[in-house]
């Protein structure tokens, strides 16, 4: 079975510095995805950022960008240039590519505050 | 482009009701999945429908269940509510036959009294 483990249950960031989110997770398939996602006050759960485990090149997103160690099964968040915006719980997660169902599985969140 | 539509986004049911909850994927995507939000167990995974089928069931009790109709929208129900039913219930559309991300509802917030 996957797991998703995200060791920092609460962190805080100056406005304009930079925050690295850890998430660890465990899996034996091969083919997967993992997400970053976002989720602010207003609880619409929006999607930071996706990775292909095949691909060995970290995903960015504007501001954000992931470090991907697919040996040390590590997928790290990083956010540049805190912004007051960023201020929200933040979830990594595991897709299995191989089942097709879309099933996410969850880490249980980051709560982010960016302070001004 | 709409994004997925959840209604409604707040419900207050007495132990013992039944609920039913709706989730509108993006147009085009033919997945519907559904997850419970709670601060104590976090985000699990209810099911998840394509074309009609359950294609794939979380831990949870009988009483929840779900379908999904042939414009792809699905609905959600829970049937003899407890305490322990209240929760963000978020519902999340994929593209369907090969799924590799998902974009998420604003939730139906539930509230058992």
């Amino acid at each position: 079975a996957q797991t998703v483990t995200q060791s920092q249950p609460e962190m805080s960031v100056q406005e304009a510095e930079t925050v690295t989110l850890s998430c660890t997770y465990d899996t034996s398939e091969s083919n997967y995805y993992l997400f970053w996602y976002k989720q602010p006050p207003s609880r619409q759960m929006i999607l930071v950022i996706r990775q292909e485990a095949y691909k060995q090149q970290n995903a960015t997103e504007n501001r954000f960008s992931v470090n991907f160690q697919k040996a040390a099964k590590s997928f790290s968040l990083k956010i540049s240039d805190s912004q007051l915006g960023d201020t929200a719980m933040y979830f990594c997660a595991f897709m299995n590519g191989s089942s097709n169902t879309g099933k996410l599985i969850f880490g249980q969140g980051t709560t982010l505050q960016v302070k001004p | 482009k709409a994004g997925v539509t959840q209604t409604p986004r707040y419900l207050i049911k007495t132990r013992g009701q039944q609920v039913t909850l709706s989730c509108s994927p993006i147009s085009g995507h033919r997945s519907v999945s559904w997850y419970q939000q709670t601060p104590g167990q976090g985000l699990q995974f209810l099911f998840e429908y394509f074309s009609e089928t359950q294609r794939n069931k979380g831990n949870f009790p009988g009483r929840f269940s779900g379908r999904q109709f042939s414009n792809s929208r699905s609905e959600m129900n829970v049937s003899t509510l407890e305490l322990g039913d209240s929760a963000l219930y978020l519902c999340a559309s994929g593209r369907g036959s090969e799924n590799t991300e998902a974009f998420f509802g604003q939730g139906t917030r539930l509230t058992v009294v």
